[in-house]
């Protein structure tokens, strides 16, 4: 059973437009959410995350928007650069239990120049 | 400071073959982690450990044993290749929420 539903699988976005990647969760027990970007050949490396109590996050142009009560949370990318092209994954996790991350699929964005 | 490394690379082995793919983190971190990414199912727990002479199954643990015998390195060991696990691998430690990966091994079985 999949603990984390991300979508979309991929991405096509123009350069400057708006990239969304969408996530779900079931356990409301999850205390964390960050978001990975993983560029070819590389190991995922972490982008942003938010705690359950925050309902947006922003460091520059990627924030997240987390929906408690709809347990959904999404990645926005603004002003999409050919160099955001990479795939990204969302991940929950329990802190107080082994810190085990459970992650979405993966979304793979292409930013079109 | 060289983070969480990885060896080898790549490696191809043939079905029945056994191996052992090496995790080492400069970072003191307690928890380490080995995963498998195929292609739309993202990053699978294969085992993990809290620390040193510790592991734990993770989510498709079957096929794979891991020791922790050093709390700076943390062995991942396939006893008999099958296809199946032809795949990437990804080792990873943490500290509280952030989660630092290594480069992957690409590992194919014939």
């Amino acid at each position: 059973q999949q603990q984390v539903k991300q979508s979309p699988q991929s991405l096509i976005v123009q350069k400057g437009g708006i990239s969304i990647i969408n996530c779900a969760y079931e356990n409301t027990a999850f205390d964390y959410f960050p978001w990975y970007q993983q560029f070819p050949g590389k190991g995922p490396a972490l982008l942003i995350a938010i705690r359950p109590d925050v309902s947006e996050k922003k460091e520059g142009r990627f924030t997240i928007s987390f929906n408690k009560s709809a347990k959904q949370f999404s990645l926005h990318i603004m002003d999409s650069q050919p160099g955001d092209s990479a795939t990204y994954f969302c991940a929950a996790l329990y802190l107080y239990n082994f810190n085990k991350f459970y992650f979405g699929s993966g979304t793979k964005l292409n930013v079109k120049p | 400071n060289a983070g969480v490394t990885q060896t080898p690379k790549f490696r191809v082995l043939k079905t029945g073959q056994s191996m052992t793919l090496l995790c080492a983190q400069d970072m003191n971190h307690e928890y380490m982690y080995w995963y498998r990414q195929d292609p739309g199912m993202g990053l699978r727990l294969i085992h993990y450990s809290v620390g040193e002479g510790t592991t734990a199954k993770g989510e498709v643990p079957d096929g794979y044993n891991v020791s922790r015998l050093k709390k700076q390195n943390f062995l991942l060991g396939l006893e008999s290749a099958a296809p199946s696990q032809t795949s990437v691998y990804f080792c990873a430690s943490s500290y509280g929420h952030e989660q630092y990966f290594g480069p992957g091994t690409r590992l194919t079985v014939t």
